[in-house]
């Protein structure tokens, strides 16, 4: 069983095109989060959705759309894909994102724009 | 946002201990010292963390400097499978995420 998983796991893509990332967590946790780590393996968050709601919005092109449609997803959508968003992104969840809980990283997907 | 500091690669010998270090200077009083780590070609995985007092798990032991100003994980017997990158993270409990750095590259020699 599978604690956060991701879909798809790669993703090769044209400039210009609209993707989706989807993500799912069995965990029964309440904040779900989205990571970009780039060629350089800088890991850097994007996104955080808790009870569905959007808490964290870091400096992130409004190309990047997150969208959580119950507690237990939180999806990516991207539009006018560019090189530079080439990168594997990583979606985690944990309990809360108040206290120290620790979070739980799917196994990520790799896009590769052309 | 407080800062970590890491050396960027060390090597160990499979069945020996390890010791990473981490400094955090920056330190505040509430900041939890987290580690994760990334094995190669997946998500990173959460290790251990602690506050004031030295910590043990299934893992690993985390022992934190009295002035909570440096850390460091012990792995006690190192297996080829260890070989990944640590990342030392603070992160004050009221806000809603981990800033990573670029965390040591652990080379495990059979």
């Amino acid at each position: 069983d599978t604690a956060v998983s991701q879909t798809p796991k790669y993703l090769v893509t044209q400039m210009g095109n609209d993707k989706s990332i989807k993500c799912e967590q069995n965990l029964g946790h309440d904040t779900m989060y989205w990571y970009k780590q780039d060629s350089k393996k800088f890991l850097k968050i994007m996104f955080s959705y808790n009870n569905k709601e959007l808490i964290i919005n870091e400096t992130v092109p409004n190309r990047f759309s997150p969208k959580s449609p119950d507690k237990a997803h939180l999806n990516l959508h991207i539009n006018s894909l560019e090189l530079g968003d080439s990168a594997v992104y990583f979606c985690a969840s944990s309990h809360s994102y108040i206290g120290s809980y620790e979070q739980y990283f799917g196994p990520g997907t790799r896009l590769t724009v052309t | 946002d407080a800062k970590t500091t890491q050396p960027n690669s060390m090597e160990s010998n499979e069945e020996e201990p390890v010791h990473l270090p981490c400094n955090h200077s920056t330190i505040s009083g509430t900041d939890y010292i987290h580690w994760y780590r990334q094995l190669p070609s997946q998500g990173p995985e959460y290790v251990i963390h602690g506050l004031t007092s030295n910590v043990n798990n299934r893992m690993a032991s985390l022992a934190i400097a009295e002035d909570r100003k440096s850390s460091t994980l012990i792995l006690h017997r190192a297996t080829l499978r260890d070989a990944a990158v640590y990342y030392c993270i603070l992160r004050f409990p009221g806000t809603y995420k981990y800033i990573f750095g670029t965390g040591t590259r652990l080379k495990v020699l059979a």
